[in-house]
C-alpha cells in the first residue's frame, strides 16, 4: 500500500538556522513526490517536486529536497529559516497517471522562533 | 491570475441543513478534486472529476456528492451534515501529469 511518514509533528527551529524536514514513502513504482505548504486558514501551495532526473531539485522560497531511492525519503532542506516560513509542511506521493491522486504525510508543523 | 477560487471561506450551517461548496478554476484544468481537511490532519480526498468522469473515493460516505457542469466549476454538496462533517474542505485541480493547484478551502462549521 501507498503511504507517507512524517516521523516529526512538530519542528522548532530558530530564525536564521537550517532546516530538514523528513519525508519517507512506501510506494510499488517510481513515485512522483511532492512538498507543499500550508499557511494557517489557507490551502496548499505546491513548494517543488520530483518527477525524473536530477535528485536534488530547488523549489520556491528558497526551499529544496533530495530524492534518496536507496532509503525511500524525500527530505526538505533550507539553509536560513526565516520567521515567515512557519506553517505547516506535507509530503506528498502519488503516480503520474491521469488524476494524479496523491497520497498526503500527517504533516509536520514548523514553529520558528525569534 | 489564473487560480482555484473557493466561496465561501467560511460557511456555518445548522446540524441535517444541507449545504453546498463551490470551486471554480481559471487554469482549463480537466481534473478536479475534493479534499477534507479535520484540524491537524492531512488532507483526505473525497472524490475527483477527470473531465466530467466522477471518481469516488471507497471510504467517502454517501452524504457527500459532487457535481461538475463546466469545465470551470465544481460543488460539493452535503445533504445532511453531522458534528463530524465540520472541517475545511479543499478544491484542486490538475491537468496531465502537473501538479495540483488548491484553493485556499472553506471551512465548514456545524451548529
Amino acid at each position: 500500500a501507498q503511504s507517507v511518514t512524517q516521523p516529526d509533528i512538530h519542528i522548532t527551529v530558530s530564525e536564521g538556522a537550517s532546516l530538514e524536514l523528513r519525508c519517507n514513502y512506501s510506494y510499488g513504482a517510481t513515485p512522483y513526490l511532492f512538498w507543499y505548504v500550508q499557511s494557517p486558514g489557507q490551502g496548499l501551495q505546491l513548494l517543488l517536486k520530483y518527477f525524473s532526473g536530477d535528485t536534488l531539485v530547488q523549489g520556491i522560497k528558497g526551499f529544496e529536497a533530495e530524492f534518496k531511492r536507496s532509503q525511500s525519503s524525500f527530505n526538505l532542506r533550507k539553509p536560513s529559516v526565516h520567521w515567515s516560513d512557519a506553517a505547516e509542511y506535507f509530503c506528498a506521493v502519488g503516480p503520474m497517471e491521469y488524476g494524479n491522486k496523491l497520497v498526503f504525510g500527517a504533516g509536520t508543523i514548523l514553529r520558528v522562533k525569534s | 491570475d489564473a487560480m482555484v477560487i473557493q466561496n465561501p471561506r467560511y460557511q456555518v450551517t445548522q446540524f441535517g441543513k444541507p449545504v453546498t461548496l463551490s470551486c471554480s478554476q481559471t487554469l482549463n484544468h480537466n481534473v478536479m478534486y475534493w479534499y477534507q481537511q479535520k484540524s491537524s490532519q492531512a488532507p483526505k480526498l473525497l472524490f475527483h472529476y477527470y473531465d466530467k468522469d466522477f471518481n469516488n473515493e471507497a471510504d467517502t460516505p454517501d452524504n457527500f456528492q459532487s457535481r461538475r457542469p463546466n469545465t470551470s466549476f465544481c460543488f460539493l454538496d452535503i445533504r445532511s451534515p453531522g458534528l463530524g462533517d465540520a472541517a475545511m474542505y479543499l478544491c484542486a485541480t490538475s491537468r496531465d501529469q502537473q501538479p495540483q493547484h488548491f484553493g485556499d478551502g472553506t471551512r465548514l462549521s456545524i451548529l
